[in-house]
């Protein structure tokens, strides 16, 4: 699997985006990003995943670099409800469950 | 639509003491099972998956077991509890591929072994 790399921690104001960034420079062709977070003592949430092209629902939106190298996880209008670890995680789609999450970034959304 | 349940939501134990973690989907059939563990202020580690009933694989040697005796339901367990065990333990489940196949989480069972 490729290997994912993310700061240990943003802060954003609370109303602006949160760009989060993800680095998977040894990402092979089949595989996908996915993006999780996990709100204290919760279990981690799905957010979106994505192989090549952009892609958008209803939480957030996945920037995909053209050579997939990196991603960014936006999220438009970050709430204090936001505040929470996000894990970028790089697998091959038929094999998603079998996801290695990695210490993620810390986001704190503040007033 | 799809829920997971986990059972209990926090759990102390003494050392050598047996363990058994339950996690139930309701909602879908033949789903991937798994159990992942977390330690405090870090990332998740698979233990276990399930493709099917029986069917158990693990990622990790160590002291728990697991095991699939309905399709919906998978179990986590110890005949006798090591300190070191103590951490989050999380059920999830997935779909194959030809479906939008992530990770679906229940809320987790906090474990502290004394």
């Amino acid at each position: 699997d490729a290997k994912t790399t993310q700061p240990t921690s943003m802060d954003c104001a609370e109303g602006r985006a949160a760009n989060l960034p993800c680095n998977h420079s040894t990402i092979s062709g089949n595989e996908y990003v996915y993006w999780y977070r996990q709100i204290h003592s919760q279990g981690p949430q799905y957010i979106i995943h994505g192989l090549k092209n952009n892609e958008t629902n209803e939480m957030a939106s996945l920037i995909i670099t053209e050579d997939r190298k990196s991603s960014t996880l936006i999220l438009p209008h970050a709430t204090l409800r936001d505040t929470a670890v996000y894990y970028c995680i790089v697998r091959v789609r038929q094999e998603a469950g079998k996801s290695t999450f990695g210490d993620g970034t810390t986001l704190t959304v503040k007033p | 639509s799809q829920t997971i349940h986990q059972w209990p939501a926090t759990l102390v134990q003494p050392v050598g003491s047996p363990l058994s973690l339950e996690c139930t989907v309701e909602g879908t059939s033949n789903p991937n099972l798994y159990w992942y563990r977390q330690a405090a202020g870090r990332g998740l580690q698979l233990l276990f998956y399930s493709v099917g009933i029986g069917q158990i694989s693990s990622e990790v040697p160590q002291n728990l077991s697991a095991s699939r005796p309905q399709d919906r339901q998978f179990i986590l367990s110890s005949k006798k509890l090591l300190l070191s065990d103590s951490g989050f333990y999380l059920c999830a489940w997935s779909v194959l591929s030809g479906a939008n196949s992530p990770l679906h989480f229940g809320n987790g069972t906090r474990l502290t072994v004394t």
